[in-house]
């Protein structure tokens, strides 16, 4: 049972327009949200992260939202830029278990940045 | 400051046979877990150590162990190495409370 999902596999978007990367969770006891993007042969690099006591997050180019509600979160790059090609994960912890059930992460989204 | 450093980079092994990964977590951090990569599952979590005691397990059989040593590095070892162990297997370091985790660039394992 996936609790983390990440629906769509890819996203193609025209550099210097917005990137929307969607993800849902079922765990209820998630509290805290990470973004996280890989190349190939790489690992994973931290991009940002939101806790469960807020609804946004902004860092720069990159801004992520949470909808606890819906149990939806959502990466927004603005603009696209070629660099920003990668497959990007969502992650979730339940930090105030300690999390010590580690990261549990979605499957990916390849984005694509066309020129 | 260093980042965490996994190694071997790369590493061919034959079924049957076992293997140690090796990962050295950023200076400070005290907690090392370590993930699985592979294309149909995608990022799976193996095992959190924590002040050398493993804190939990994911659900992997029990040929997949690890450890942790007082310097904070961190050891794992797969035994009886089947095709399917065929993965990335991914170092991550942190502060400990489960967040601000910082991964490795991996161990690319392929079993033959």
């Amino acid at each position: 049972d996936q609790q983390v999902k990440q629906n769509s596999p890819s996203l193609s978007v025209q550099e210097g327009r917005i990137s929307i990367l969607n993800c849902d969770y079922t765990n209820s006891m998630f509290d805290y949200f990470l973004w996280y993007k890989k190349y190939p042969a790489e690992g994973p690099t931290f991009l940002i992260s939101i806790s469960s006591i807020k609804d946004k997050n902004e860092d720069g180019r990159f801004t992520v939202f949470l909808n606890k509600s819906a149990k939806h979160l959502s990466l927004h790059i603005v603009p696209s830029q070629p660099g920003d090609s990668a497959v990007y994960f969502c992650a979730a912890s339940a930090i105030a278990g300690g999390g010590a059930d580690g990261l549990t992460f979605g499957k990916g989204t390849h984005l694509i940045i066309q020129p | 400051k260093a980042g965490v450093t996994q190694t071997p980079r790369y590493l061919i092994k034959t079924r049957g046979q076992q293997v140690t990964l090796s990962c050295s977590p950023i200076s400070g951090h005290r907690s090392v877990s370590w993930y699985q990569q592979t294309p149909g599952q995608g990022l799976q979590f193996l095992f959190e150590y924590f002040s050398e005691t493993q804190r939990n397990k994911g659900n992997f059989p029990g040929r997949f162990s690890g450890r942790q040593f007082s310097n904070s590095r961190s050891e794992m070892n797969v035994s009886t190495l089947e095709l399917g162990d065929s993965a990335l297997y991914l170092c991550a370091s942190s502060l400990g409370q489960g967040r601000g985790y910082t991964f490795g660039s991996g161990t690319r394992l392929t079993v033959v």
